[in-house]
């Protein structure tokens, strides 16, 4: 399949600094990636959907102004998240969707990003 | 809205064992249905999917069957390994592949460890 990489896989802050998480299609071109985000034995909850060149669209109750999304290539997402606090200590994992070839159309997720804020 | 309800682990089975991870949903419509499996340290991976009532995904021996009359989409396996140690995702979708609603909503993860 198709290849999705996050960096970092672990990180830890400091409260109140930022952070920033990217999300790489290592061989293919997403059209569309999407954040989610997974608390300890909970399921994974979609954040935003972003597509190349645009503005993310934000799910209910996720602050865009708290998670900066910029989607500025079709092989490369960020996730920035601003001023962290302790409560937004997760697992944050993305997912491509691939926009042509053997795989077009299809999803792939990353390995994940555990943030971890002091 | 939609929700995905699986069963709560863990699970800890012995190899050869047969395996079952109960999975219902809530949609309006006719969703398409998934299991996810992620390995340790490895990011989700897509393990079967059936699109439509009665239609049955099957993967690496794993099978799930769409039975919209119970709404569920039961995972099974007649004789597990220890290699299929892992959390298990049951996930729903709304919207066709090619339009531009590709949203999933997950179950919240089934941890199956196999024993030699």
């Amino acid at each position: 399949g198709a290849v999705v990489s996050q960096h970092p896989s672990w990180v830890i802050c400091k409260s109140g600094t930022s952070v920033k998480i990217e999300c790489r299609s290592l061989d293919f071109q997403a059209t569309t990636m999407f954040w989610y985000r997974q608390f300890p034995k909970q399921s994974l909850m979609l954040m935003a959907t972003s597509n190349e060149g645009s503005k993310a669209t934000y799910e209910q109750g996720v602050e865009k102004d708290k998670f900066l999304i910029n989607h500025a290539s079709l092989t490369l997402s960020t996730l920035t998240v601003t001023s962290a606090h302790p409560e937004d200590s997760s697992f944050y994992i993305c997912s491509a969707r691939v926009k042509a070839g053997v795989y077009t159309g299809e999803l792939f997720f990353g390995e994940g990003s555990r943030l971890t804020v002091l | 809205g939609d929700s995905v309800t699986q069963m709560e682990g863990p699970v800890t089975l012995s190899e050869e064992a047969f395996l079952t991870i109960n999975c219902t949903y809530t949609a309006t419509g006719y969703p398409s249905l998934f299991w996810y499996v992620q390995y340790p340290g490895e990011g989700l991976q897509l393990l079967l999917k059936a699109t439509k009532a009665d239609d049955k995904g099957s993967n690496k021996g794993f099978e799930a069957t769409y039975r919209k009359e119970t709404t569920s989409f039961h995972l099974e396996k007649g004789s597990v390994q220890v290699s299929d140690s892992a959390v298990y995702f049951c996930a729903l979708r709304r919207g066709n592949s090619g339009g531009s609603n590709y949203k999933l909503t997950f179950g919240k993860g089934t941890l199956l460890t196999v024993n030699p």
